[in-house]
Formats: C-alpha cells, sequence, structure tokens
C-alpha cells in the first residue's frame, strides 16, 4: 500500500481556516486519496475524499496537487468541535483502508 | 443514513474469559464490514475484513483462532476475543461499507478492558 506522510501535529485558532497537509509521493494511479477525523474516544467520521479534482462538500474542501503526489484538507472556519486527529489515507480499493499516524489538531478559542 | 452501531460500548472482562462485540449497520446492507483495534495514543489498525456468509481474511499477525469473526446476515459481524488477556485490552472499532460508496462508516468502537 502506498503511505502518508502528516505532521504529528497542528494547531489552529478558532473561526481561522486550517491547511490540513499529506505527501503521497508513491501514490499509483488508481489510488483515491480520502480523509477521516477520529474524535476522542469515538470511531473515525468520513470527511471528503477525491481522486485528481479538487472536491468540496460541507465539511471541508480537498485540494490535491497537479501530479497527486500531496493534498491538502481545508477547514474553511475552524471550530472548537473540529479538534480531532486527521487522517489521509490511500485506497486502491475504496474498500480497503489502511490508517497512518494522522494529524493531531488543535483548536484554540 | 448509514449509521453503525456497536455493542457492548465497553466491556471487562477476567482473564481468560471470551467476550463478543457485535456490529450491525442500522439503515443499509453491508457489503463488507472490517475490524480494527486501537491501544491508546495510537493510529486504527486493520485487524480482519469480512463478508457476508463468507470466511474473514485476516491481516497478518492477527490470531484467527483467537479473534473469531463471524458475518452471518448483511447487517451483523461479531467479534469474539477468545481466552482474553490484558494485553487485548483495546478499543475495538468496526467499520462497513455497501455498494457504490466510496466511505467506510465506523462504529462508535467498544473498550475491552481484561483484568
Amino acid at each position: 500500500d502506498a503511505k502518508t506522510t502528516q505532521p504529528n501535529s497542528m494547531e489552529s485558532n478558532e473561526e481561522e481556516p486550517v491547511h490540513l497537509p499529506c505527501n503521497h509521493s508513491t501514490i499509483s494511479g488508481t489510488d483515491y486519496i480520502h480523509w477521516y477525523r477520529q474524535l476522542p474516544s469515538q470511531g473515525p467520521e468520513y470527511v471528503i475524499h477525491g481522486l485528481t479534482s479538487n472536491v468540496n462538500n460541507r465539511m471541508a474542501s480537498l485540494a490535491i496537487a497537479e501530479d497527486r503526489k500531496s493534498s491538502t484538507l481545508i477547514l474553511h472556519r475552524a471550530t472548537l468541535r473540529d479538534a480531532a486527529v486527521y487522517y489521509c489515507i490511500l485506497s486502491i480499493r475504496d474498500n480497503d483502508m489502511r490508517f497512518g499516524a494522522g494529524t493531531r489538531l488543535t483548536v484554540k478559542p | 443514513g448509514a449509521v453503525v452501531s456497536q455493542h457492548p460500548s465497553w466491556v471487562i472482562c477476567k482473564s481468560g474469559t471470551s467476550v463478543k462485540i457485535e456490529c450491525r449497520s442500522l439503515d443499509f446492507q453491508a457489503t463488507t464490514m472490517f475490524w480494527y483495534r486501537q491501544f491508546p495514543k495510537q493510529s486504527l489498525m486493520l485487524m480482519a475484513t469480512s463478508n457476508e456468509g463468507s470466511k474473514a481474511t485476516y491481516e497478518q499477525g492477527v490470531e484467527k483462532d483467537k479473534f473469531l469473526i463471524n458475518h452471518a446476515s448483511l447487517t451483523l459481524s461479531t467479534l469474539t476475543v477468545t481466552s482474553a488477556h490484558p494485553e487485548d485490552s483495546s478499543f475495538y472499532i468496526c467499520s462497513a461499507t455497501r455498494d457504490r460508496s466510496y466511505e467506510q462508516y465506523f462504529g462508535p468502537g467498544t473498550r475491552l478492558t481484561v483484568t
């Protein structure tokens, strides 16, 4: 499985945008880029996914580099409820996901 | 829609006993269900993948005789930890997928403590 690299932790101020980076230099042409987040003592929650084009939904935006070797999850206005561990995952088949260490996002009021 | 439940949410058992954890897709039929384990301050580790009516596929290093998975219907999968030991104490999380969806829908997790 292709690997992803994310910063261990990031901090943000409430109401400000957050850009969470993910490097995946060994991504293959059929890998989808998925983002999930996990709040403390809960199961992960789907955030967004994409293949080549940038994607937007009500939770976030996903910006994918032209060469697909990196991507950025964008939270447009961070709230305290967005504090979580964010996982960037590559999946050849949409059903097979391996979680890396993720980025722990802290949101300061 | 697409809700996955787990039961129990937490359980404490004595060393040597067996514990069964249920995972249910409440409002959809799950083509595939997954079981993960998560130790404190670590990431999720995939244990096994199961499809309804067939044997589960276990990840390397996961003992299939210790972690019994039964996927009897399109809405229910069970994980039984047999002869549990303190090192099996962990947060167990299931997830499910459905046809034509790229999402995995995760349950809330079950915290197992073996004393």
